[in-house]
């Protein structure tokens, strides 16, 4: 069975600082993983996905993830935070690529101070 | 764009009463989902439909059914309302054939309260 843990359910950042959300996973196959994100009130938009092919994932509005199989990690990044990323994350894991079902970590809310 | 809707962003109802969530996607997709939101517990899947007329419960079916009559519309019924079916639930589609796997597209949600 597929799992996810958000290792962190509140992540705050200052303006112009690193963002790193991060994320565990376990999973008997290979894995696909994604990263949504929720702004208040609406509904989950798709930042990126991981599907076997680069380790590297480079996803919108500047994040990226990267795969470790060894560590089963899939954290989430980005260089410089803006004001507009405050919103909440899910790190999501489908057990192939030809799985319907997705199971969701709990979400990390991050919060950026001006 | 693909676009999922919901009929309902915000939904007040009664204890013991029967109520119905509408969702319609427009890009002729062949897998719909409900789910639900709560806080801390991330989403969870209470049915999907894989096609027209065929469902399959996911972890939490208990208190819901579901209905699909045409490719687009998934409704999510709660028979009799009970307060701790006060949630966000999200709807979502997805495509066999996209070639995004299994990608899935979210609706806006519907937070519905029961009294």
């Amino acid at each position: 069975a597929q799992s996810v843990t958000q290792l962190d359910s509140h992540v705050s950042v200052s303006e112009g600082t690193p963002v790193l959300l991060r994320c565990n996973y376990s999973s008997s196959y290979s894995p696909s993983l994604f990263w949504y994100v929720q702004h208040p009130n609406k509904g989950l938009q798709l930042l990126l996905k991981y599907t076997s092919a680069a380790t590297l994932v480079k996803g919108i509005n500047g994040f990226e993830a990267e795969f470790k199989k060894s560590e089963t990690s899939f954290h989430l990044t980005k260089p410089s935070a803006h004001m507009s990323d405050a919103a909440e994350y899910f790190c999501v894991v489908s057990e192939t690529t030809n799985d319907y079902k997705l199971s969701f970590g709990a979400g990390t809310t991050v919060t950026v101070r001006a | 764009d693909v676009k999922v809707t919901q009929s309902s962003r915000y939904l007040v109802k009664r204890t013991g009463e029967k109520v119905f969530l509408e969702c319609v996607q427009d890009m002729d997709h062949e897998n719909m989902f409900w789910y639900r939101q709560d806080p801390g517990l991330g989403l969870r899947l209470i049915y999907f439909s894989y096609d027209v007329k065929m469902k399959e419960k996911g972890d939490i079916p208990e208190g819901y059914s579901v209905s699909r009559e045409k490719k687009e519309r998934f409704s999510l019924i709660l028979e009799s309302a009970s307060t701790n079916q006060t949630s966000m639930y999200l709807c979502a589609s997805s495509s066999l054939t996209s070639g995004a796997y299994n990608e899935q597209f979210f609706g806006p949600g519907t937070r519905l309260t029961v009294l």
